[in-house]
Parts: structure tokens; sequence; C-alpha cells
């Protein structure tokens, strides 16, 4: 199993500009989510999805979108990119989400965006 | 605001020693999850302990939960360099809806050889 991947790994966009992170994972997770990490910040949750046609926001859900056609994947879209989302990105999935015991986070590697 | 706090920021050690890292929150959880992140990666579950739990140990882990102090602590037994990484409370808080566990910022760790 791949586990969790992430697509791509490094991104820098201009100001105005839109693109999508991929994420996939293959252990048939329901639950997947979006986190971004800023020094001293930790990580914030951006947007997650307990299953396919389901999302919910997070704590910093403002200038992402994103959707869930699939079990397999769970792609964030930045629409307009602006400078303060700048940040390392990174998808995690987990069997039915980390509220229910042994169903802890299994991360992606991140794609480190710069948006200038 | 972050709903977990870690103590200290920064932590070095020489190996074989104890490191204990420390992780406040602020509201009622259900659980509280430890995760190791090591530079350039995505971060690796450690251990989980429920609400209802004192106490729970893996390998050369312990965790630690007060809840009538939202407190709860990471020790890690015989550090080895390998430890080396960054480590982060997570919690799933009571209010806002089931399924958003939220981060601390990390106490990093330092094993020295």
């Amino acid at each position: 199993n791949a586990g969790v991947t992430q697509t791509p790994k490094f991104q820098v966009l201009k100001t105005g500009q839109s693109m999508t992170l991929q994420c996939a994972q293959d252990m048939n997770h329901e639950y997947m989510s979006w986190y971004r990490q800023d020094p001293g910040m930790g990580l914030r949750l951006i947007h997650y999805s307990v299953g396919a046609g389901i999302t919910d926001q997070g704590e910093v859900p403002n200038g992402y979108n994103v959707s869930r056609s699939t079990t397999e994947d769970f792609p964030l879209r930045l629409l307009s990119a602006a400078p303060s989302q700048t940040s390392v990105y990174f998808c995690a999935s987990s069997l039915q989400g980390p509220s229910s015991y042994n169903s802890p986070l299994h991360f992606g590697n991140g794609t480190r965006l710069t948006v200038t | 605001s972050q709903q977990g706090e870690e103590d200290p920021q920064a932590l070095s050690i020489q190996e074989g020693e104890n490191a204990t890292m420390n992780c406040s929150y602020k509201t009622s959880i259900n659980n509280l999850q430890w995760y190791r992140q090591n530079s350039g990666r995505g971060l690796v579950h450690l251990i989980l302990i429920r609400s209802n739990e004192r106490e729970k140990h893996s390998g050369r882990l312990r965790v630690t939960l007060d809840t009538s102090k939202k407190s709860s602590s990471l020790l890690i037994t015989a550090s080895r360099a390998a430890d080396t990484a960054s480590y982060f409370c997570a919690t799933d808080p009571f209010s806002g809806g089931y399924n958003k566990l939220i981060f601390g910022a990390g106490t990093r760790l330092a094993v020295h050889p």
C-alpha cells in the first residue's frame, strides 16, 4: 500500500493564481482531512470529510474549497492564491475518523506551497 | 485559537536520558493523541488515550492524562538519537462536532549521541 499520496511536493504560485493540491489514499479510509502547518502554529484543520459526498469546515476554511467524489481522493482547491496561504499542506486519512478508537490519522508527506 | 499547547517548545537531551513533554488544553475532550514528525515528513501516530483513561504505555512511551487539570504528558524513556523529532499533542474536543482533531504547536526534541 502506498498510504496517503500528495502531489505536488513543491509549488510556487503568483498571487491570484488558482491550483489544486491532490491527495489520494489506498487504505479504503472513510475519513480524510487537510491541514496547514505554519512555523510556531502547529497544524490547523482546513476541511475534512467523513465519507464520499460529505465535507465540512475546519478551523481555517476561508480561501479553500474541497470535494469528495470518491473514497480515495480529496483534492484541495485554492481559487485565488494569497501570500498568507504560503504554508506546508498535509493531507491525512483514517478509517472512521479520529473520534473513533483505533482510528488514528495517517499523514502524507506534505506539499510545500509558496505564494509570491 | 489552538486547543492544545505543548511545553517546552524545545528540549535538548543526551542519549539514554528520559524526555518529558507536556500538553495543556482548554475544553473537554473525547481523546488525546500524540504524534511525531521527523524533519520534512508527515506526522506519525504514537499513542491515543481516552478521556476515561489515566495512563497508557507503548514500548518506551508513557502517556498520562489528567482531565481535571486538562493536561497530558508524554515520557520517552532511554532516549535514542533516532527519537529526534517534533512531538505534537492533538485533542478531539467534545464541542464543535466530532472528528475535528486539533493540534498544538509541538515540542522539538533533540537527542544528542
